[in-house]
């Protein structure tokens, strides 16, 4: 079955240590995307990639890295200048082209804590 | 003010109820309307999109208002398994790229 795949599911983080969660579709979706969400709170864009090898910055980028070396794989790096990075980070991919760049498919979510 | 603001609830309806959540937004320029819904610590999976005529699937009635930048949601004949959060998701397009921004959600718990 196509979908996304999300590695790992929780993870824990010391304080100073960079980590990084994997995000691998067969969907064949040009645009991949990585959402943070706090408790109570909705999704917030942090990158998205629309092809191999492109990435803009989304509203919450400071503190995180991606790359786009293949169409399937989109991977975060949490790093340590993200001021609070315990979270439940969800990515997702979507088509592109006004027919369906909004409709998103979302993988299982990495919960993020750090200790 | 929030891009897309949402009554959080939570509404706890008996089943069999009806209930309706509405979403409004204040991008006029907005583009797409969807619904989408979240189990508790699980990801969002899409509800239903928003057409400009309203549309329908099953107990799900969503309507879009572009006059007054509202959309809609309204669910007949609760059933438990309605128990969940419903994020209004409204999007826009940047040179083919969905943007799209999150509402915080609204709870609803269906009650025996």
């Amino acid at each position: 079955d196509g979908g996304i795949t999300q590695s790992p599911k929780y993870l824990f983080r010391k304080e100073g240590q960079n980590v990084t969660l994997s995000c691998e579709q067969n969907l064949n979706h040009d645009a991949m995307y990585w959402y943070r969400q706090d408790p109570g709170q909705g999704l917030r864009l942090i990158y998205y990639s629309q092809i191999v090898n492109d990435f803009q910055k989304g509203d919450i980028a400071e503190g995180y890295s991606v790359s786009r070396e293949k169409k399937e794989s989109f991977p975060l790096t949490v790093t340590s200048a993200q001021k609070n990075p315990t979270a439940f980070y969800l990515c997702a991919s979507s088509i592109t082209g006004e027919a369906g760049a909004n409709v998103l498919t979302f993988g299982a979510g990495s919960r993020l804590t750090v200790l | 003010r929030k891009e897309v603001e949402q009554d959080p609830g939570p509404f706890n309806v008996p089943e069999g109820a009806t209930v309706a959540f509405n979403c409004t937004y204040s991008n006029s320029a907005s583009q797409s309307f969807f619904w989408y819904r979240q189990d508790c610590r699980k990801e969002p999976k899409l509800l239903m999109s928003v057409y400009s005529s309203g549309n329908e699937d099953g107990r799900f009635t969503a309507q879009l208002n572009r006059a007054s930048q509202y959309i809609s949601l309204l669910i007949r004949d609760s059933k438990l398994s309605d128990s969940a959060t419903y994020l209004c998701v409204v999007g826009r397009f940047n040179t083919n790229a969905g943007k799209s921004t999150f509402g915080d959600g609204t709870t609803l718990t269906v009650k025996p």
